[in-house]
């Protein structure tokens, strides 16, 4: 069975930009969560998507969107790109929402640069 | 305010030998809490999962407690290996949302 993949690997772009990352969680799995991680921060969670529909969302400012599509396969936009974005960007997808105790399986990872 | 707090942030400790990592949460109502392992530039694997009822699981060489009267959770690692080096997360679940720990990174020197 496939794991989570994310795409791209890694990025660079510049301040002001917008990005878009890309997440197909493992086949019949249908929440995909969003986190990022920073060295000082650790991971800090920025949404969950559940059945096409927000389901959680964390305290990160408006420029930080997602949606999730029919097949379960997810993105993630960051608008007006600033320097405190560069970081790590994981999703993680489970059968179900997260929290009620399904494992989370985590993708590699689109490591972000803004410069 | 939901919190989950690590102890230590680091540690380093010898081949072969054992370490404890501590998990301390407020979280509430609880529903679960979980042990990650994050390699680094990897992401985070899950290593065990427990509920309220459950009090040990084991996974190899790592074993988690849960005392949920106390909200303390904790970490072991037998007969350490140098794969073990990565950083250990706790999460705690309220049934809705997560709350992540900051983690413990742990160093295995040879």
């Amino acid at each position: 069975k496939a794991g989570v993949t994310q795409t791209p690997r890694y990025l660079i772009k510049t301040r002001g930009q917008q990005v878009t990352l890309s997440c197909s969680p493992i086949s019949g799995h249908r929440s995909v969560s969003w986190y990022q991680q920073t060295p000082g921060q650790g991971l800090q969670f920025l949404f969950e998507y559940f059945s096409e529909t927000q389901r959680n969302k964390g305290n990160f400012p408006g420029r930080f969107s997602g949606r999730q599509f029919s097949n379960s396969r997810s993105e993630m936009n960051v608008s007006t790109l600033e320097l405190g974005d560069s970081a790590l960007y994981l999703c993680a997808s489970s059968l179900a929402q997260s929290g009620r105790g399904y494992t989370q399986y985590f993708g590699p990872g689109t490591r972000l640069t803004v410069l | 305010k939901n919190q989950v707090e690590q102890s230590p942030q680091s540690l380093i400790i010898l081949e072969g030998k054992n370490c404890t990592l501590q998990c301390n949460y407020t979280v509430s109502p609880f529903s679960n809490l979980r042990w990650y392992k994050q390699d680094t530039g990897r992401g985070p694997v899950s290593l065990t999962i427990m509920t309220f009822s459950e009090n040990t699981k084991s996974n190899g060489r790592y074993t988690a407690t849960l005392d949920a009267d106390t909200k303390q959770s904790s970490l072991h690692i037998t007969a350490s290996q140098l794969s073990d080096s990565a950083s250990y997360i706790c999460v705690v679940s309220d049934d809705y949302k997560l709350s992540f720990g900051a983690g413990t990174t742990v160093t295995v020197r040879a």
